[in-house]
């Protein structure tokens, strides 16, 4: 089936690591996001990619970054993680030509930053 | 600037008891719009959308919204709650202008059995 999958699931890292969380989707499309949730904050939008080489900042950008290596992956990188990027990460995919921008969502990775 | 609120943070309800939760968006154009769940421990998955036509849209079990143009609402309903609906709802808004969605900030629903 056609999926959008994340890695890892859960992390634990401490405070001034380097970690790096995996999106990859078999959907086709050519739109990626990465999300933030936090309890009372919704959903806030990190970055957007609409293709390769493509990179667009989102609400609270600073603190990440992001690539594109091909369609199908978008990973996002915290250079130096804090305690407060502790928070559950989503990445969805979409394809506006076909589905009005509707956001198809991976299972989420939660990561604990000590 | 664009955005979408949803006023009810926190909702309790009985089961059997009826359901409607607040959308309201900025003005912005033409719009997009779109419920979604998300159960304890999952992801978010669609309930419904609506892009144009009939504005009252029907999704998976047994929620329907909406669309009041003129008051920039797109509320949730269900007439009868079940206690597996216990979940966290978010309203969104694609623009026609914009490039990406925008989410409310979740109403979570909790159903006493």
């Amino acid at each position: 089936d056609a999926d959008v999958t994340q890695t890892p699931r859960n992390r634990i890292t401490k405070t001034g690591k380097r970690i790096m969380l995996e999106c990859s989707q078999t959907k086709g499309h050519d739109r990626m996001y990465w999300y933030r949730q936090d309890p009372g904050l919704g959903l806030r939008l990190i970055y957007y990619s609409f293709d390769v080489k493509d990179i667009n900042k989102g609400e609270i950008s600073d603190g990440y970054s992001v690539s594109r290596q091909a369609q199908a992956k978008f990973s996002l990188s915290l250079e130096s993680a804090i305690p407060n990027q502790t928070a559950l990460y989503f990445c969805a995919t979409s394809d506006l030509r076909g589905t009005h921008n509707e956001q198809f969502f991976g299972p989420g990775t939660r990561l604990t930053v000590l | 600037a664009q955005s979408v609120s949803q006023h009810n943070h926190h909702v309790i309800l009985s089961e059997a008891a009826s359901l409607e939760l607040g959308c309201n968006y900025s003005y912005g154009g033409t719009v997009n719009l779109f419920w979604y769940v998300q159960y304890p421990g999952q992801h978010l998955q669609l309930l419904l959308k609506y892009f144009s036509g009939d504005p009252l849209v029907k999704g998976i079990k047994g929620f329907e919204a909406e669309f009041i143009k003129s008051k920039f609402s797109f509320n949730l309903r269900k007439p009868s709650v079940q206690w597996s609906d216990t979940a966290e709802y978010f309203c969104a808004v694609s623009y026609s202008s914009a490039s990406k969605i925008i989410f409310g900030s979740g109403t979570r629903l909790s159903i006493r059995p």
